[in-house]
């Protein structure tokens, strides 16, 4: 078993649609960051969380230590966001990540 | 405030061969982190540097080594290139690697060994 594992692998959506893509941990971490890759291009950290909820824009992450469980919603979403997405939870002084989500957002 | 700048970009290496990749982190971070990059195994942690000091390491063989100076910059070094080396190598730098802190990354060098 993963120690971090996302779902869905692949997610599909229409322009507009609501969309969730969830990570759970099966370690003790001191933070989670939200991960995003566009085709052929770098990393971007969309958020780090160690509580509760942060809001940028059209994305919301939110983290519920106890469970140890993290979810990333995009609202309203659009074409580009189509990506991969990844969870990766801080422990000690490496991250450990999830396998990805790739998002598909078609117009 | 300059990212975190990794070089090369792309890199064309032949089996047996051995390579040093570069980064440097955003300027006042003190920890550097690598990770490799896989189709098949997707971000896998290598090894983390504070202050000039290797302080963890991931399950890679003795092959991949690292360093980092005193002005924070970073090097990564793979000996004895195998196909299975292919990969994207992304370095990530932070402030402190004490307590939560946020990770920024550089584009990665996508090394190719052929």
């Amino acid at each position: 078993k993963n120690e971090v594992e996302q779902s869905p692998q692949n997610l599909t959506a229409q322009e507009g649609e609501f969309i969730t893509i969830n990570c759970s941990y099966s370690v003790g971490i001191s933070a989670l960051h939200w991960l995003q890759q566009h085709p052929g291009g770098g990393i971007v950290s969309l958020f780090m969380l160690s509580s509760g909820k942060k809001k940028h824009g059209r994305l919301i992450a939110t983290i519920n230590i106890q469970e140890k469980h993290s979810s990333l919603h995009i609202t309203a979403s659009h074409p580009r966001d189509s990506a991969v997405y990844t969870c990766a939870v801080f422990s000690g002084s490496r991250l450990t990540f999830g396998e990805g989500t790739q998002l598909t957002v078609n117009p | 405030k300059a990212g975190v700048t990794q070089t090369p970009r792309y890199l064309i290496k032949t089996r047996g061969q051995q390579v040093t990749l570069s980064c440097s982190p955003i300027s006042g971070h003190r920890s550097v982190s690598w990770y490799q990059q896989t189709p098949g195994q997707g971000l896998q942690f290598l090894f983390e540097y504070f202050s000039e000091t290797q302080r963890n390491k991931g399950n890679f063989p003795g092959r991949f080594s690292g360093r980092q100076f005193s002005n924070s910059r970073s090097e990564m070094n793979v000996s004895t290139l195998e196909l299975g080396d292919s990969a994207l190598y992304l370095c990530a730098s932070s402030l402190t690697r004490q307590g939560p802190t946020e990770a920024f990354f550089g584009q990665g060098t996508r090394l190719t060994v052929v």
